[in-house]
């Protein structure tokens, strides 16, 4: 089956380590995309790739890292920096540049730091 | 910055009746989607309407768009338990990436 696996589902993370969260993809889709969700709220824009070694900042960028040096796969880093880390952070893919296509999402990572 | 809007933000009907939620955004888009979010999972996407599109159909969902009120609707027929969950609206643009509101919660009580 095709699909976007994100791991592990639950993470736990003292404060001022990095953490990183792993986004893999069987779609051969060419965009992949991070968002964050806090409760009750919708999902923000981390970071945003269309093609292979080329990333884009999306709303809340800061304190997040990304890489792309392989078209399935798109991991997030979540640095000491980031201020208010806890969150589920969902990725996601869409083919083509992703104009006009729907996104396919992985069912998310809950991080908590303490 | 959160480009759709979703109204209500909760929504509590019976099994059997019609859920209607509707969404507003600020800017000329390429196209809407709506999508389906069950409690700590991924979305789900539902429908996509194009900008040259007015209505648009998919089982038990119906979808409306118009742009000249910047506005979308959303309405479940019949609805069943399992279609309570979060609904989202997302607006895509030409930079290739979607905007999405914080949601109408469903509450379908059986």
């Amino acid at each position: 089956d095709g699909g976007i696996t994100q791991s592990p589902k639950y993470l736990f993370r003292k404060e001022g380590q990095n953490v990183t969260l792993s986004c893999e993809q069987n779609l051969n889709h060419d965009a992949m995309y991070w968002y964050r969700q806090d409760p009750g709220q919708g999902l923000r824009l981390i970071y945003y790739s269309q093609i292979v070694n080329d990333f884009q900042k999306g709303d809340i960028a800061e304190g997040y890292s990304v890489s792309r040096e392989k078209k399935e796969s798109f991991p997030l880093t979540v640095t000491s920096a980031q201020k208010n880390p806890t969150a589920f952070y969902l990725c996601a893919s869409s083919k083509g540049q992703g104009i006009n296509s729907p996104l396919h999402f992985g069912n998310g990572t809950r991080l908590t730091v303490t | 910055s959160q480009q759709g809007e979703e109204d209500p933000q909760a929504l509590s009907i019976q099994e059997g009746e019609n859920a209607t939620m509707n969404c507003s955004y600020k800017t000329s888009i390429n196209n809407l989607q709506w999508y389906r979010q069950n409690s700590g999972r991924g979305l789900v996407h539902l429908i996509l309407i194009r900008s040259n599109e007015r209505e648009k159909h998919s089982g038990r969902l119906r979808v409306t768009l118009d742009t000249s009120k910047k506005s979308s609707s959303l309405l479940i027929t019949a609805s069943r338990a399992a279609d309570t969950a979060s609904y989202f609206c997302a607006t895509g643009y030409n930079a290739g990436k979607s905007t999405f509101g914080d949601g109408t919660t469903l509450t379908v009580k059986p």
